[in-house]
C-alpha cells in the first residue's frame, strides 16, 4: 500500500519570495511521483512528474521537484512565486503506469503582493 | 484534442435519490479513474474502470457504483444520497500503453440538500 503524507496544509508567501512545499511518501514497491495544481473551481493539472532517470524534474511554469529515495521525498520548489501560482498543490504517487493515484491532502499557497 | 469532459457541472440532488455522473475520456484511452474531493477530506479514490472492467475499488459503501461503456466513456452512479455525498467528483483518464499520467476533468460538483 502507499500513503503520500504533505506537511503542510497552508503555505502563505509574499511575491517572489521562494517557496517549498513538502511532500514525502510511503511505499514497498517503486513508485511514479506527481505534483497536481488545482486553481480554485477547477479539475486538477499536471504540474510534473518523475517517472525514472534525473531526480530533478522541471515544469514550464518554473516549479521544480527532487526525488530522494532515501528520504521518500519529493518536494516542490520554485525560486520565486508570483500571484497567479496562488492555488491548491496537490502530491501523488502511483505504484504502476495508468494506475490510480493516491494523494496528500494538499497544501495551499496563498500568495500575497 | 478534446480533454476529459464532465457533466453535468453542477447537480443538486435531495437526501435520499440518486445521482449519475458522467465522464468521456480523452480519445485513445481506456482508464477512467473517480475520485471524490470532500471538504476538509482531500481526494479520495473512488472506482477504477479499464477496458471494460472495474480493476480496483476505494474504500466507499456499494451504494457508490458505476460502469464503463464500450466507447470508454464512463459514469459514477449515488443512490440513497447523504449530505455528506455533497462533494467534487472528480473523473480522470489515461493510456496504459501510451500515457504515464492521468488527465482531469474539470468535475461534477454534487450538492446534496
Amino acid at each position: 500500500a502507499q500513503s503520500v503524507t504533505q506537511l503542510d496544509s497552508q503555505v502563505p508567501v509574499f511575491e517572489e519570495a521562494p517557496v517549498e512545499l513538502r511532500c514525502n511518501y510511503s511505499s514497498s514497491v517503486s513508485v511514479y511521483l506527481f505534483w497536481y495544481v488545482q486553481y480554485p473551481n477547477q479539475g486538477l493539472q499536471l504540474l510534473l512528474k518523475y517517472l525514472s532517470g534525473s531526480t530533478l524534474v522541471e515544469s514550464i511554469n518554473g516549479f521544480e521537484a527532487e526525488f530522494n529515495k532515501s528520504q521518500t521525498s519529493f518536494h516542490l520548489r520554485k525560486p520565486s512565486v508570483h500571484i497567479s501560482d496562488t492555488a491548491e498543490y496537490f502530491c501523488a504517487v502511483s505504484p504502476r503506469r495508468g494506475g490510480k493515484l493516491i494523494f496528500g491532502q494538499g497544501t495551499e499557497l496563498s500568495v500575497k503582493p | 484534442e478534446a480533454g476529459v469532459t464532465q457533466s453535468p457541472t453542477h447537480l443538486i440532488k435531495t437526501r435520499g435519490q440518486q445521482a449519475t455522473l458522467r465522464c468521456s475520456p480523452i480519445s485513445g484511452h481506456t482508464s477512467v479513474y473517480w475520485y471524490q474531493q470532500a471538504l476538509g477530506l482531500g481526494l479520495q479514490f473512488l472506482l477504477w474502470y479499464d477496458e471494460g472492467e472495474e480493476r480496483n475499488r476505494g474504500n466507499f459503501p456499494p451504494r457508490f457504483s458505476g460502469r464503463q461503456f464500450p466507447n470508454y466513456s464512463s459514469e459514477l452512479n449515488v443512490n440513497a444520497l447523504e449530505l455528506e455525498d455533497s462533494a467534487l467528483y472528480l473523473c480522470a483518464s489515461s493510456s496504459n500503453f501510451k500515457d504515464t499520467e492521468a488527465f482531469f476533468g474539470q468535475g461534477t460538483r454534487l450538492t446534496v440538500v
